[in-house]
This record gives structure tokens, C-alpha cells and sequence, in this order.
């Protein structure tokens, strides 16, 4: 079992739409959540962090974390074709220097 | 303008030589990583260093070396004993201070023929 996984995709999803991106884990002992926008060719850009349960918004962008069941969630409201690019959920053990990255999932926003 | 900057941003080598990837940061950031990504691999750490002149091995070490000999650079030597050198290397940094959030240069594109 991966310490980190995603779908890869591509999840397709219509312009206006929601766009939900789902990662689980398996380290019981994560506390920190993390995910990064990636888009081809360019390095990866932190786009929200969420340390709690529940949910964290910014903009139009939630992060949803459920220890209890280990998954965290992203959910892109009013998705937009500039929004298409890979997702990376990253994951992180308290007092651990090390953060654990999933291997992404494609988002394409169809017009 | 604070950052992480890498160079060059793609690098040809012939097989057999050791290159060297730079990374320098103004961020003031205490601990600076890199990382290696291969298509559809995500992210594998390769070495990580939390203070001037100590690192640690990361995952996936063996083939590379780096230095740590100032708090703003963190270079990354390809030597020649990695055997599958080509892929995109990124180097982040973060402060000490936090949540392990971590903020990334632009990356070098690395091919060895």
C-alpha cells in the first residue's frame, strides 16, 4: 500500500463545475496536509495546507481532512480551464522533517 | 524579489559525468530539500538539510551528493554512479518555524545521453 495515494486521472470536469480531488493515507500519525498545483513543465505550487479536521477555505478552493477515516479532499468550485493542471496531496508526520507526496491527480476543465 | 531559484533550467550531459544543479534561496529558510520527478512518479526525496553543514539522505540518495555550506544555497551533485540520471530535479526550501509547508524553485530539467 502507498503511504500517499491519489487517482491519477485525468478527472474531467466542465467549466463552472466543482472539481473534487481525493487522497487517502495510511501513516495514522499525519498531521499536516498539503496540496500543490503542478501545471506541465513547472514546478509544484502550494495551494492550501489543513492540519484539522474539517473543513479549510480559501477563495474558491476547500480542503476537507477526516482523520478518523484518513483521507483528505480538495474541492475546486466554479472550476475554470486555467485550473487544469495536476494535483498533489502531500502528507506529513509531526516532528518529521520529511513530507510524503502522492503521485497526483490530472485535472482537465473542458470549456 | 524573494525565492528559490535553480539553474540552469535544463542541463545536457553526456553519461559518465558528474553535473552539478544549483538551488539558492532568499527566503531565509532554515531546511531546503530535493527532490527528483520521474512521469507519473510524483516527488522522491533525495537529500534534505535542516542547517548549515549538516544533510540527510533521503530515499533515494545513492548516485547524489550535496553541500550545505551556507544557509541561502543547497547544491546537488548527479554523479555517475546514478544510473538513471534524466528526469526533473526540484529543490525546496521551508522555515523551520511552521508546518512543514514547503515552497519550491522552478526545477531543472536534466537529460543524460
Amino acid at each position: 500500500q502507498k503511504e500517499v495515494e491519489q487517482n491519477s486521472g485525468p478527472l474531467s470536469v466542465p467549466e463552472g463545475a466543482i472539481a473534487s480531488l481525493n487522497c487517502t493515507y495510511s501513516d495514522r500519525g499525519s498531521q499536516s496536509f498539503f496540496w500543490y498545483r503542478q501545471y506541465s513543465g513547472k514546478s509544484p505550487e502550494l495551494i492550501m495546507f489543513i492540519y484539522s479536521n474539517g473543513d479549510k477555505e480559501d477563495g474558491r478552493f476547500t480542503a476537507q481532512l477526516n482523520k478518523a477515516s484518513q483521507y483528505v479532499s480538495l474541492l475546486i468550485r466554479d472550476s475554470q480551464p486555467s485550473d487544469s493542471a495536476t494535483y498533489l496531496c502531500a502528507v506529513n508526520r509531526e516532528g518529521y522533517q520529511k513530507v510524503t507526496f502522492g503521485t497526483g491527480t490530472k485535472l482537465q476543465v473542458i470549456p | 524579489d524573494g525565492g528559490i531559484t535553480q539553474s540552469p533550467k535544463y542541463l545536457f550531459r553526456k553519461e559518465g559525468q558528474n553535473v552539478t544543479l544549483s538551488c539558492e534561496q532568499n527566503l531565509n529558510h532554515d531546511a531546503m530539500y530535493w527532490y527528483r520527478q520521474d512521469p507519473g512518479q510524483g516527488l522522491r526525496l533525495i537529500y534534505y538539510s535542516q542547517i548549515v553543514n549538516d544533510f540527510q539522505k533521503g530515499d533515494i540518495a545513492e548516485g547524489y551528493s550535496v553541500s550545505r555550506e551556507k544557509k541561502e544555497s543547497f547544491p546537488l551533485t548527479v554523479t555517475s554512479a546514478q544510473k538513471n540520471p534524466t528526469a526533473f530535479y526540484l529543490c525546496a526550501s521551508r522555515p523551520l518555524a511552521g508546518n512543514n509547508e514547503q515552497y519550491f524553485g522552478p526545477g531543472t530539467r536534466l537529460t543524460v545521453t
